[in-house]
């Protein structure tokens, strides 16, 4: 109940072009979906989060979708470059005793071709 | 602004030795302080957490532990290591108000031979 489901593991897309990753999770205690971003030897950055009472959040060419009911949220990235290319984790976050122990997905390697 | 360090950044240490990976948070008091590892091509996986001065939380039960001496010190310790503890090791702080937002620093990366 614990986990988090990300797909795909790997995405290849063309310079300009939507990369969607999607995330699944069943434990209905979390509350705090977060977004990070990783480059080769390098620790995660967060790069969006959202909580569960909007469906939609937009930053720059970064958006979530979330859909409460399906216990479903997604990344879209638009326009995406190759400078996007990196490893993405979903992450969430029950909150209460369990504040800042995020459930992480598997990671999905992200390129995109010039 | 807050950063957070990580040392050694690459380490190679045989079967049976000890470990010592240090972190360090600068910029703010009493964090949240938290050990990851991510396996090669896999996910990130907590180990341990703190919320304050000598007290630890660990995760799963494993050859590793941890200690925070200081607020802003945080140590992952081994007295011998096994090949499966071979991984990328993380770091991270949270300040413990507002969202979870977790900062991680940048990996000590550990293979065991």
């Amino acid at each position: 109940q614990q986990q988090v489901k990300q797909s795909p593991q790997s995405l290849i897309v063309q310079k300009g072009g939507i990369s969607i990753i999607n995330c699944a999770y069943e434990n209905t205690a979390f509350d705090y979906f977060p977004w990070y971003q990783q480059f080769p030897g390098k620790g995660p950055a967060l790069l969006i989060a959202i909580r569960p009472d909007v469906s939609e959040k937009k930053e720059g060419r970064f958006t979530i979708s979330f859909n409460k009911s399906a216990k479903q949220f997604s990344l879209h990235i638009m326009d995406s470059q190759p400078g996007d290319s990196a490893t993405y984790f979903c992450a969430a976050d029950a909150g209460g005793t369990s504040y800042g122990k995020l459930t992480f997905g598997q990671g999905t390697i992200l390129t995109v071709h010039p | 602004s807050q950063t957070i360090h990580q040392w050694p950044a690459t380490l190679v240490q045989p079967v049976g030795s000890p470990l010592s990976l240090e972190c360090t948070v600068e910029g703010t008091s009493n964090p949240n302080l938290y050990w990851y590892r991510q396996a090669a091509g896999r996910g990130l996986q907590l180990l341990f957490y703190s919320v304050g001065i000598g007290q630890i939380s660990s995760e799963v039960p494993q050859n590793l532990s941890a200690s925070r001496p200081q607020d802003r010190q945080f140590i992952l310790s081994s007295k011998k290591l096994l090949l499966s503890d071979s991984g990328f090791y993380l770091c991270a702080w949270v300040s413990g108000r507002g969202p979870p937002e977790l900062f991680f620093g940048e990996g000590s990366r550990l293979t065991v031979l």
